[in-house]
C-alpha cells in the first residue's frame, strides 16, 4: 500500500521568505508527527498531532514555525522569515494511533530545505 | 528530560562479522523502545521494537535486540552482516507519557565484501 508521502522533495529558497512543507500520512492513521534531521542536532521531534489538535508542539523552535492539520489527513509545516539555521531535511511520520500496539511510527522520504 | 545515547558512531565490518551497537536511554519509567535503519538514499525504516514482555526482540533482516531494564540499555545485534546491512542505524525512544520519539546520534555501519 501507499506510504507516507511528503512535497516537494527538495525546496531551495532564500533567507526571509516564507515556506510550506506538506505531508500526506498513510491512509486511516490518526497520529502525524513532523521531525527535522540536520547534521548538528541529529533527528528532532517537532510536531505531533492526533486527528486535527496537536496536543504536543514542544519540539517547536521558534514562533516562525507552525503546522496544522486538516480532515485529519493531510499537514502543512509552515516556516516563516527562514533563516540559514532551517535548513536541514523535514521528515513527517504517522502512526495508526497512540497505544503502544498501534504507536510505531512510518517515515516518509523528507523535504529537503535548503535557505541561501 | 529523556536522551538516548548511541555510543558508536562509525562502525566497519566484514561480511559474515558479528554486530552489536550499543543504545542507552535516560528515563525511570516505562518506555517503548526502537531500532530504524536508513539506507543510502532511502527513507527511515523501522527494524524492531520492544513494548513489554519478552526482552529478546526479533526484527527484520535477521536483526535482534535485547532490553536491559538494569542498565537501561537496548543493544542491537545480528549474528552475520551482509554487504546489505550498509546503512545508518537509529536508536529511539518513547515514553509512554508523551508520543515523540527520542533519537540516538546514529551509527553509521559500513559493511566490507
Amino acid at each position: 500500500g501507499a506510504g507516507v508521502s511528503q512535497s516537494p522533495s527538495n525546496k531551495v529558497t532564500e533567507k526571509g521568505k516564507d515556506v510550506e512543507l506538506r505531508c500526506d500520512p498513510i491512509s486511516g492513521h490518526t497520529a502525524l508527527y513532523w521531525y527535522r534531521q540536520s547534521l548538528g542536532q541529529g533527528l528532532e521531534f517537532l510536531i505531533y498531532f492526533q486527528g486535527n489538535s496537536a496536543p504536543d508542539k514542544s519540539g517547536l523552535p521558534s514562533d516562525r514555525f507552525s503546522a496544522e492539520r486538516t480532515g485529519g489527513s493531510v499537514s502543512t509545516l509552515t516556516i516563516q522569515r527562514t533563516q540559514q539555521e532551517d535548513s536541514a531535511v523535514y521528515l513527517c511520520a504517522s502512526s495508526k494511533g497512540a497505544t503502544p500496539a498501534y504507536n510505531e511510527q512510518f517515515f516518509g522520504p523528507g523535504t529537503r530545505l535548503t535557505v541561501l | 528530560a529523556q536522551s538516548v545515547s548511541q555510543h558508536n558512531h562509525h562502525v566497519i565490518l566484514s561480511e559474515a562479522a558479528s554486530l552489536e551497537l550499543g543504545c542507552n536511554y535516560s528515563y525511570g519509567g516505562t518506555v517503548n523502545l526502537f531500532w530504524y535503519v536508513q539506507y543510502p538514499g532511502q527513507h527511515l525504516q523501522l527494524l524492531l521494537k520492544y513494548f513489554s514482555g519478552d526482552p529478546l526482540v526479533k526484527g527484520i533482516k535477521g536483526f535482534e535486540a535485547e532490553f536491559i531494564k538494569s542498565k537501561f540499555s537496548f543493544n542491537l545485534r545480528k549474528p552475520s552482516v551482509q554487504w546489505s546491512d550498509t546503512a545508518e542505524y537509529f536508536c529511539a525512544a518513547m515514553d509512554t507519557g508523551r508520543r515523540a520519539l527520542t533519537f540516538g546520534s546514529g551509527t553509521r555501519l559500513q559493511v566490507q565484501p
